[in-house]
């Protein structure tokens, strides 16, 4: 099957500072990756569509200058969360999109973000 | 995106066969239905992908009867690790449409 990496798996930082998340298609190559995030126990929320070579999507309510995504080749996407404050930890997961008879998109095993 | 309806929580026993259905009655022609499965602190995981009729692989079989209107996903022997959530999602066969999550049903296996 096809595999999705994130990097890292799990992190903490302090109020204020900007963290970085790599999401990688390690056996095929996606045009398209998105990124969700998910509170506990809730459902997985659809913040951005990352495309290869353009602006990402982001959908209602998520700020684009505070989450930013860069998607600079068939293989990556990163997500930054800038100026993390405690109300943005969550578990972020990443899926990427794998073209074929029938589109599936494939996830990543998920970032945990603790912000103090 | 076509919305989808399932049950909130199952419980079954191991060795069971266990039922999930999904109803998502204004799925599009151009939609697929797709199932994944999700473990505390990990991303979900592909299970199986139909449009119609039946589709069975090395995991589980995916029912799609004629008006496509609902699915119902079937776990065969289900063991104690089969515990999880399971998500049915209907999305535009486009490459290009993010998938909708529901609430998704917590599949409870108990010895």
């Amino acid at each position: 099957g096809a595999v999705v990496s994130q990097h890292p798996s799990r992190v903490i930082c302090k109020s204020g500072t900007s963290v970085k998340i790599e999401c990688r298609s390690l056996d095929f190559q996606a045009t398209t990756m998105f990124w969700y995030r998910q509170f506990p126990k809730k459902s997985l929320m659809l913040m951005a569509t990352s495309n290869e070579g353009s602006k990402a999507t982001y959908e209602q309510g998520v700020e684009k200058d505070k989450f930013l995504i860069n998607h600079a080749s068939l293989t990556l996407s990163t997500l930054t969360v800038t100026s993390a404050h405690p109300e943005d930890s969550s578990f972020y997961i990443c899926s990427a999109l794998r073209q074929g008879s029938s589109d599936t998109q494939y996830f990543g095993p998920g970032t945990r973000l603790t912000v103090l | 995106l076509a919305k989808t309806t399932q049950p909130i929580s199952m419980d079954s026993y191991e060795g069971q066969e266990v039922n999930i259905t999904c109803s998502h009655n204004n799925i599009a022609t151009n939609d697929y239905i797709t199932w994944y499965q999700q473990f505390p602190s990990q991303g979900p995981r592909f299970i199986i992908q139909g449009y119609k009729t039946k589709v069975t692989n090395e995991v589980a079989s995916l029912f799609i009867p004629a008006d496509r209107k609902s699915s119902t996903l079937s776990l065969p022997r289900v063991s104690l690790s089969d515990t999880a959530v399971y998500y049915c999602l209907v999305g535009e066969n486009t490459g290009r449409r993010a998938l909708t999550f529901g609430s998704g049903t917590r599949l409870q296996v108990q010895p």
